[in-house]
């Protein structure tokens, strides 16, 4: 199975500071059809989780666009550009390219 | 609106069984690659497995830790999806959310879930 690794676990960010989650997986995911399925869910305290991008840098419909997804190969990167109290929660990478698919451990994100 | 409906999570001893709905609505089910994925009490999310449509073969894939003991299907006449847990284990304690394709170009839809508790 892929093994997807997340860092770091825990991120304390100040309101309109830029954060930076980093996913490594065990394996390229870059698919023999040409994508690479990498994808990023964010779970708010107490909610169903999210998905916020889709195959490494397409944002959701409604995901503001302070959310970035980036890389390629084993190395990919959320960032969002200044945080707002409502992005508060666990951000979660998953890859959708080999199966079974599997889910990073997750980052939690709070306000310092 | 797409929308997810879990149910019938509940208590069970370990090594019993437990069959899981989830009833859709609001998009074409039977077009939809179906999806569970389940969240142990305090930890991440982890993928259960997956139905593709029937247009895409209907091919099923598990997780490692459910293969052999978890069965999904679907029907598509009554727009769900089914999850039937079979040797349930301790660890097997989680809260079940079924949802669409997780790398589709659509937006994946979430329930509430529902709670599946295996403890003696």
């Amino acid at each position: 199975d892929v093994v997807m690794t997340q860092s770091p676990l825990s991120l304390p960010v100040t309101l309109g500071q830029p954060a930076s989650i980093s996913c490594r997986s065990s394996q390229s995911l870059a698919d023999s059809d040409g994508n690479t399925y990498l994808n990023w869910f964010q779970q708010r305290p107490g909610q169903s989780p999210r998905r916020l991008i889709y195959k490494v840098s397409n944002r959701d419909s409604g995901v503001p666009d302070r959310f970035s997804g980036s890389g390629s190969g084993t190395d990919f990167t959320l960032k969002i550009s200044r945080v707002e109290a409502e992005d508060v929660g666990v951000y979660y990478c998953m890859q959708g390219t080999h199966g079974p698919l599997t889910f990073g451990g997750g980052t939690k994100v709070e306000i310092k | 609106e797409e929308q997810v409906e879990e149910s019938g999570g509940g208590l069970v001893k370990p090594g019993g069984s437990l069959r899981l709905s989830c009833a859709a609505s609001g998009f074409t089910f039977s077009n939809a690659w179906m999806t569970w994925v389940r969240q142990a009490p305090g930890k991440g999310l982890e993928w259960v497995g997956r139905v593709k449509s029937k247009a895409n073969g209907g091919t099923i894939d598990y997780a490692t830790p459910v293969k052999g003991r978890f069965t999904i299907s679907r029907d598509d006449s009554k727009n769900t999806l089914y999850l039937q847990m079979n040797s349930l284990k301790i660890e097997d304690t989680a809260v079940y959310f079924c949802t669409t394709d997780l790398s589709g170009l659509r937006e994946p839809p979430w329930g509430q879930g529902t709670m599946v508790t295996v403890s003696s």
